[in-house]
């Protein structure tokens, strides 16, 4: 089965442009994680979405930060406009209570955002 | 609100040598699970090893396994043989039960590996 599939994995942008991180969830996961890691504060939680709803949006740091999920399968984390300090790997992750891996949270390969 | 400590920012360890990285974390909760995960340079997160709060015999997986002193509220990692590519940050993680819950991590340690 494919992983946690994020796109992109690498981008350079300018301070002010709009940046768009997107995320493909493991077939049959229903929870939906984005999670950011900086030197400075380690791995933060942004938001989570359940079964396409999100539960907890309190990580997201300002106005400029948005999330949807519109299917199971698809979810957008949008940064507009973006500042040098969202420099940071944005991992997104995905769950399901079912079946044998009860309660494992799995990992994509993270976007790596740099904002000059 | 739940809280994971990883007090060691750093370890080192000798090429075959077994090292343990500890964490301690609190919780109310009865039931929860425990995770480790590696970060390796390459930045992806991997799981190493689960721990379910409810069972009391510790998780093993090959060259890792964990001590849970659940009165302790303590999770550490032993890995034995150690080997070159083990080589990478772990992270200690928390996850209540239940369908809603999110993971909550330590600040991480870096673990070099001498050759």
């Amino acid at each position: 089965d494919a992983g946690v599939i994020q796109s992109p994995r690498h981008e350079v942008t300018e301070m002010g442009q709009e940046v768009t991180l997107r995320c493909k969830p493991i077939s049959g996961h229903n929870s939906l994680f984005w999670y950011r890691q900086t030197m400075m504060r380690g791995l933060e939680l942004l938001i989570y979405f359940n079964n396409n709803v999100p539960i907890d949006d309190s990580g997201m740091p300002e106005d400029r930060f948005s999330a949807k999920m519109p299917n199971a399968s698809f979810s957008t984390l949008k940064i507009q406009p973006s500042e040098p300090r969202d420099s940071a790997v944005y991992f997104c992750a995905s769950n399901t209570v079912e079946g044998g891996t009860g309660n494992t949270i799995y990992f994509g390969e993270g976007s790596w955002l740099t904002v000059v | 609100a739940q809280t994971v400590t990883q007090s060691q920012p750093e370890m080192s360890v000798q090429e075959a040598e077994t090292v343990t990285l500890s964490c301690t974390y609190d919780t109310s909760e009865s039931d929860y699970y425990l995770f480790w995960y590696k970060q390796p340079p390459s930045r992806q997160m991997i799981l190493v090893i689960r721990q379910e709060a409810y069972k009391q015999q510790n998780a093993t997986e090959n060259r890792f396994s964990v001590n849970f002193q659940k009165a302790a509220k303590s999770f550490s990692l032993k890995i034995s043989d150690s080997q070159l590519g083990d080589a990478a940050m772990y992270f200690c993680a928390y996850r209540s039960t239940g369908a809603n819950s999110k993971l909550t991590f330590g600040k991480g340690i870096t673990l070099s590996v001498r050759p």
